[in-house]
C-alpha cells in the first residue's frame, strides 16, 4: 500500500494563505491522491483529489509534484472554520474479480491545523 | 439531501451487552464503508460494501463485530458482547464509486460515540 507522510501540526493566521505539504515517494502511476479533513467533533469531509495535473474548487487547491512523490493542499485564505486535521491520502486500488477497482481509502495520522485569529 | 444518517448519536452500555449501530447512505450511492475513531488508533476501516455485498472485512477486529446491509439504503454494524475497549466513535461513510472515472469521494456521517462501561 502507497503511504503518505505529513506533518503532525501546522499553525496558521487568519486571512493567511496555507499550505499543507504531503509526501508520497512510493505513490504508483494509477494513485489518486486524496483530501480530507476533519472539524472537531464531526466526520471527515472531501476537500479535493488529483492525479498529474493541479487542481482547484471552491475550498482548496491542490499542487502535484511533477514527478508526483509530493503534494499541496493549498488553503488561499484561512479562516477559523478551516481549523482542522487534514489528512492527505493514497487511493488503495481493490480488485475484484472483474478487474473493477473499489479503491478504499485508508486514513494516517493527518496534519492537524490551528488558525490563529 | 440529507447526508449520511446514523443513529444513535450517543450510546452508553454496559460491558457485555449487545450494540447495534444504524446507518443509511445518500440515495444512490452504490458503496458504504464502517469507521471507527480512537485517540490511539485514528481512524481505521472496519468494513466497506459494494452494492451491499461485502468487500473487505479485514479491518473488523473479532468475531464480536458484525456488518449486515440487506438493501441500498440500510446498514447495521452490532457488536455482541460489547467490551470497554470497543468505545469509540463509529463513522459509517458512502461513495458513488465510479472507478472508470477515479471518483472516489466519501460523504461521512455524523458519528456515533459509544462508551462502554
Amino acid at each position: 500500500d502507497a503511504k503518505t507522510t505529513q506533518p503532525n501540526s501546522m499553525e496558521s493566521n487568519e486571512e493567511e494563505p496555507v499550505h499543507l505539504p504531503c509526501n508520497h515517494s512510493t505513490i504508483s502511476g494509477t494513485d489518486y491522491i486524496h483530501w480530507y479533513r476533519q472539524l472537531p467533533s464531526q466526520g471527515p469531509e472531501y476537500v479535493i483529489h488529483g492525479l498529474t495535473s493541479n487542481v482547484n474548487n471552491r475550498m482548496a487547491s491542490l499542487a502535484i509534484a511533477e514527478d508526483r512523490k509530493s503534494s499541496t493542499l493549498i488553503l488561499h485564505r484561512a479562516t477559523l472554520r478551516d481549523a482542522a486535521v487534514y489528512y492527505c491520502i493514497l487511493r488503495d486500488p481493490i480488485a475484484n474479480a472483474g478487474g473493477t477497482s473499489y479503491g478504499k481509502l485508508t486514513f494516517g495520522q493527518g496534519t492537524i491545523l490551528t488558525v490563529h485569529p | 439531501d440529507a447526508g449520511v444518517i446514523q443513529s444513535p448519536r450517543h450510546e452508553v452500555t454496559e460491558m457485555g451487552q449487545e450494540v447495534t449501530l444504524r446507518c443509511k447512505p445518500i440515495s444512490g450511492h452504490n458503496s458504504l464503508f464502517w469507521y471507527r475513531q480512537t485517540m490511539m488508533r485514528g481512524l481505521e476501516l472496519l468494513i466497506y460494501f459494494n452494492n451491499n455485498v461485502p468487500i473487505d472485512d479485514s479491518g473488523m477486529p473479532e468475531d464480536r463485530f458484525s456488518a449486515k446491509m440487506p438493501n441500498a439504503s440500510f446498514s447495521t454494524l452490532k457488536i455482541q458482547p460489547s467490551e470497554p475497549r470497543d468505545s469509540a466513535v463509529y463513522f459509517c461513510a458512502s461513495r458513488q464509486t465510479l472507478p472508470a472515472r477515479g471518483r472516489y469521494e466519501q460523504y461521512f456521517g455524523p458519528g456515533t460515540r459509544l462508551t462502554v462501561t
